[in-house]
């Protein structure tokens, strides 16, 4: 199986800044990542895939990079409603994996 | 709009079953393939496996062979998923999403329910 690997686990900041997520894969996924965010109470939302494609409805203060095994999600000029975790996962081969979460927290 | 809704939280005894359920609307379930996955709370997420509506085709992470069962009510929207043999480690947040037609993402989720196994 494909182990992802995100960093960093936890990830303070404020409204306004900008941070970057990281995530490596144990193999080459070619472009092949995607993005979500999970917050309590609600659904999981794709925000990325294959890499860089911002899905449906994502703000385009999101945009993802990468290929081959390392992947980056850059959030900028955060807003209160980007405070959660997020996970990478892989779509280049079953079983699709996920990485460990990263949490954006509240500075 | 889309919406997936699962069945309530589950307390279960070590060595019984349960069954699952999605339900879905707002969409043509008949040809869609819906994936389930399993969460312990704190942890990352798992694929668990994938069934086609159309034809009830299955595929496994290798890892829940045995564990999970998929099948769908096409009548119903619905789609289930049986865990077996349930043991403390499988105590967990499960969530079925829908795959997006075109690429293996997971584009709609449903908001997850608990399964504890306990005596």
């Amino acid at each position: 199986d494909v182990q992802m690997t995100q960093s960093p686990s936890n990830l303070a900041a404020s409204p306004g800044e900008s941070v970057s997520i990281n995530c490596k894969a144990s193999k080459s996924i070619s472009k092949y990542l995607a993005w979500y965010q999970q917050k309590p109470g609600k659904a999981n939302k794709l925000l990325i895939y294959s890499g860089s494609t911002l899905q449906s409805g994502t703000p385009s203060r999101f945009s993802g990079s990468g290929s081959g095994t390392d992947f980056t999600l850059t959030i900028r000029n955060l807003e209160p409603e980007d405070f959660g975790l997020y996970y990478c996962q892989q779509h280049n081969e079953y079983p699709w994996t996920f990485g460990g979460g990263t949490k954006l927290e509240l500075k | 709009q889309v919406k997936l809704q699962q069945s309530g939280a589950e307390l279960v005894k070590p060595g019984a079953s349960v069954k699952l359920s999605c339900k879905t609307s707002g969409y043509t379930f008949s040809t869609s393939y819906m994936s389930w996955f399993k969460q312990i709370p704190g942890q990352s997420i798992e694929w668990i496996g994938m069934i086609y509506a159309g034809d009830g085709g299955t595929g496994y992470n290798q890892k829940f062979k045995g564990k999970a069962t998929l099948t769908v009510d096409t009548s119903s929207s619905t789609a289930y998923m049986d865990l077996s043999s349930l043991t403390t480690e499988d105590s967990a947040v499960y969530f079925c999403a829908r795959r997006a037609n075109w690429v293996s993402v997971f584009d709609y989720w449903g908001q997850g329910v608990m399964v504890t196994v306990s005596s």
